[in-house]
């Protein structure tokens, strides 16, 4: 199957920094990728949908200025948490589908990260 | 009403069982549909789709009830490694790589020797 890469898997940072994490396509082209949330024991949240050369749509309920989406090629998208909180210590996951199917999705490893 | 409902569980079942997961959607006019399992701090990974006759890959058997907007999932013969969350997962939009997915909340399943 297509391959997702996310990077870092995991990362602890001070409040109020800025932490970028990246999602690359790395066998197919994505137009579309897709930023999704998990807490413990709850549900993946779609946050937003990437899409390249323009901009994201978010989910009602997400900070766009908070949560700073680029998707500037087919293969990657950036998520910038920005003046990170401790209540944004969470899962983060990116995903992708294969452009023009409506197949499976594939994830990426998703990204721990913690706010202290 | 929550787009995509299942039972969160957890299912705790002996070896050898055979389990059954349901979930139900609220938007008629999805269009396809997926169960996902994950396991504990992983990403999710595809374990089957599912389609409109209902499909079956080994152990696992998929169905589909559009006139009553549900999914399945049966499991039998469970096995240790069965233990995970398994995440009912519907499309709602149009045929496209662009359309977002929704996913249920899960249901955690655990076997016991």
């Amino acid at each position: 199957g297509a391959v997702v890469s996310q990077h870092p898997s995991r990362v602890i940072c001070k409040s109020g920094t800025s932490v970028k994490i990246e999602c690359r396509s790395l066998d197919f082209q994505a137009t579309t990728m897709f930023w999704y949330r998990q807490f413990p024991k709850k549900s993946l949240m779609l946050m937003a949908t990437s899409n390249e050369g323009s901009k994201a749509t978010y989910e009602q309920g997400v900070e766009k200025d908070k949560f700073l989406i680029n998707h500037a090629s087919l293969t990657l998208s950036t998520l910038t948490v920005t003046s990170a909180h401790p209540e944004d210590s969470s899962f983060y996951i990116c995903s992708a589908r294969v452009v023009g199917t409506d197949t499976e999705a594939f994830f990426g490893q998703g990204t721990r990260l913690t706010v202290v | 009403r929550k787009e995509v409902e299942q039972d969160p569980g957890p299912f705790n079942v002996p070896e050898g069982a055979t389990v059954a997961f349901n979930c139900t959607y609220s938007n008629s006019a999805s269009q396809s549909f997926f169960w996902y399992r994950q396991d504990c701090r992983k990403e999710p990974k595809l374990l089957m789709s599912v389609y409109s006759s209902g499909n079956e890959d080994g152990r696992f058997t998929a169905q589909l009830n559009r006139a009553s907007q549900y999914i399945s999932l049966l499991i039998r013969d469970s096995k240790l490694s069965d233990s995970a969350t398994y995440l009912c997962v519907v499309n709602p939009g149009e045929y496209s790589s662009a359309s977002k997915i929704i996913f249920g909340s899960g249901t955690r399943l655990s076997i016991r020797p």
